[in-house]
């Protein structure tokens, strides 16, 4: 079964410009998340998907970030304009669905760095 | 969101010595799930524990949930070398996911 899929694996930018990172979840899994993981942190939810429609985002800067799950199926992530502070993993991430009990799947994870 | 607290936050042990990891809520949980994070890689899934005083063993992994559904903790017995990496818990809420803030276990050769 393939995993969660995940591009670019690397990017460096300068801050102020923009980035998009894209997730495919594993086949039939009806919920995406989006996590934010900071070096030497645990992973931050950003957003949560349930099919397309969002569950959560209460933790999405959304002056900067933006994500959306237009189909249902694949994801994109994006982030404009850069910060600093910005610079971290992006993991994404799926699960069957998203009620209590079931395992979520990760990601290689998209590495942003900002300069 | 959600607060999940784990101590401590380091952890450097001897290879032969035990580690045990607390991941601790402020509120009653429906089921609780572990998770290791290889140095430069992905949570990956451990094992998930649901009910009440819960005790679960992977070889030299021994998972338990609080009585109280409110903490749990993870021991490793004579850790590896193949052990290092942060250990995290994490917890549902409704239909979300949060992280505890993990564990970063060293193993010393």
């Amino acid at each position: 079964e393939a995993g969660v899929a995940q591009s670019p694996r690397y990017k460096i930018i300068e801050k102020r410009q923009s980035v998009a990172f894209w997730c495919n979840p594993i086949s039939g899994h009806a919920t995406l998340y989006w996590y934010q993981q900071i070096l030497g942190q645990g992973p931050k939810l950003l957003i949560q998907f349930q099919n397309n429609g969002v569950v959560d985002d209460s933790q999405l800067p959304k002056d900067r970030f933006s994500a959306e799950r237009l189909k249902g199926v694949d994801s994109t992530l994006k982030i404009q304009p850069a910060k600093l502070e910005d610079s971290a993993v992006y993991l994404c991430a799926s699960s069957l669905y998203g009620s209590p009990g079931n395992t979520i799947y990760f990601g290689e994870g998209s590495w942003l760095t900002v300069v | 969101g959600q607060q999940v607290m784990q101590i401590p936050q380091y952890q450097h042990v001897q290879e032969g010595e035990d580690f045990t990891t607390y991941c601790n809520s402020s509120t009653t949980l429906s089921n609780i799930q572990w998770y290791k994070q290889r140095p430069g890689g992905h949570p990956v899934f451990l094992i998930q524990l649901v009910k009440s005083g819960e005790v679960k063993k992977q070889k030299r992994l021994t998972f338990q949930f609080g009585e109280a559904k409110k903490n749990s903790s993870l021991h490793i017995t004579a850790t590896q070398t193949t052990d290092v990496g942060t250990y995290f818990c994490a917890v549902n809420t409704g239909n979300q996911f949060y992280f505890g803030t993990g564990t970063s276990l060293t193993v010393i050769p």
